[in-house]
């Protein structure tokens, strides 16, 4: 049972322009959400995270957008990077509880 | 301030052998969790220990898995008995306990079990 899924396992975008990453959710106790990255051979590497009493929380180049009602939940960074290139893990936790459930990734390719 | 050190980086083990993952998280973080990444998969939580005890261990398998965070010393994964299945990269995660953006993970261990 996928609790948290990203239907897109990849994504090709030019340099310099808005990279969408989207995720989508069934559990409803999830209440705190996060984005993560990873280049191969490391370990995940935080971007950008939302409570659920947000609906937007915003991190120089990177924007997250909730969307509860939907159990929808999408990553903006702008303007694309070549550095940026890598895999995107979304995840998510319910309250009081420390252990993430993460989605399967999208691997977010710029082209230069 | 050295981040979450886990080592090995690469451990080769024969079906039937034990392997033995070792993280030490960063320094004042006393909690820790690991997490299994299968491929083309995404990472799946296994457990979270604090010092010398087990929190939440719901995803860990029943048999041959263990994992332990003693008083000195590094949080030790254990797998015994290792089968092919098994390979995977495993990563742990350290946090000081106050909030989630504090996650810090290690760059993992790949298990190759042939």
């Amino acid at each position: 049972d996928q609790q948290v899924k990203q239907n897109s396992p990849s994504l090709s975008v030019q340099e310099g322009r808005i990279s969408i990453l989207n995720c989508d959710y069934t559990n409803s106790m999830f209440d705190y959400f996060l984005w993560y990255k990873k280049y191969p051979a490391e370990g995940p590497t935080f971007l950008i995270s939302i409570s659920s009493i947000k609906d937007k929380n915003e991190d120089g180049r990177f924007t997250v957008f909730l969307n509860k009602s939907a159990k929808h939940l999408s990553l903006h960074i702008v303007p694309s990077q070549p550095g940026d290139s890598a895999v995107y893990f979304c995840a998510a936790s319910a309250w009081g509880n420390e252990k993430l459930t993460f989605g399967t990734g999208t691997r977010l390719t710029i082209i230069p | 301030n050295a981040g979450v050190m886990q080592n090995p980086r690469h451990l080769v083990r024969r079906r039937g052998q034990e392997a033995r993952l070792r993280c030490s998280p960063m320094k004042g973080h006393s909690h820790v969790y690991w997490y299994r990444q299968l491929p083309e998969e995404g990472l799946k939580f296994m457990v979270y220990l604090q010092k010398e005890n087990i929190i939440d261990e719901s995803g860990m398998p029943k048999e041959r898995f263990s994992a332990e965070f003693p008083k000195e010393g590094p949080s030790i994964l254990r797998i015994q008995q290792v089968v092919r299945g098994d390979s995977a990269a495993y990563f742990c995660a350290s946090s000081p306990g106050t909030d989630l953006v504090g996650y810090t993970f290690g760059s993992g261990t790949r298990l190759t079990v042939v």
